[in-house]
């Protein structure tokens, strides 16, 4: 089975811009996380999307948002960029809560 | 809200010795509760979970984990530790709405 894939894998963006990230999941994974990981917050839960529906939401303003589609495929939007958006976005799948998630490589997103 | 601490942000241990990596967790209900591993410049990957049942699980490379419910603990364990396992391990804690909680990470130093 192919893994996650996230595209793009890097992304230079300016403030106030918007950026769409992208994720994969593994074929027939429903589950769907994302995640902010920077040097100094460690890994931040953004979402997490079950069949199209967002179940939880992390602590991150409106500006984050996100979807998924019926594939199962998922993205996730910033709103108004600001320099500490700029982190690496990992996004995850799993077949059911209770299973393992399993990652993908990341989209790193610099904001200048 | 749930949390995960894992109190030791360094572990060195000499090749062949037994390594432990320790987390602590808070959380409501019954915690479903995850270890992954980071490898230099590769991604985060599943190592094993507790769900229900028997307090050791083993899981990949050899590692288990120790369940503890009293002392609301998950420690990482490997009976004899190689010098490739050395990485950033997470303890992560899963709710049953989805909502995913990371510890901050600890460093794991093998030295052959």
């Amino acid at each position: 089975k192919a893994g996650v894939t996230q595209t793009p894998r890097y992304l230079i963006k300016t403030r106030g811009q918007q950026v769409t990230l992208s994720c994969s999941p593994i074929s027939g994974h429903r589950s769907v996380s994302w995640y902010q990981q920077t040097p100094g917050q460690g890994l931040q839960f953004l979402f997490e999307y079950f069949s199209e529906t967002q179940r939880n939401k992390g602590n991150f303003p409106g500006r984050f948002s996100g979807r998924q589609f019926s594939n199962s495929r998922s993205e996730m939007n910033v709103s108004t960029l600001e320099l500490g958006d700029s982190a690496l976005y990992l996004c995850a799948s799993s077949l059911q809560l209770e299973d393992g998630q399993y990652f993908g490589p990341g989209t790193r997103l610099t904001v200048l | 809200a749930q949390s995960v601490a894992q109190p030791e942000d360094q572990v060195n241990v000499a090749e062949g010795n037994p390594l432990t990596v320790k987390c602590t967790y808070s959380v409501s209900g019954n915690p479903y509760l995850f270890w992954y591993v980071q490898y230099p410049n590769r991604g985060l990957q599943f190592l094993l979970k507790y769900i229900t049942g028997d307090n050791l699980v083993k899981g990949s490379y050899g590692f288990e984990a120790e369940f503890n419910k009293s002392q609301t603990s998950f420690h990482l364990k490997k009976p004899s530790a190689l010098v490739s396992d050395s990485a950033l391990y997470f303890c992560a804690v899963r709710d049953n709405a989805g909502k995913s909680t990371f510890g901050d990470g600890t460093t794991l130093t093998v030295k052959p």
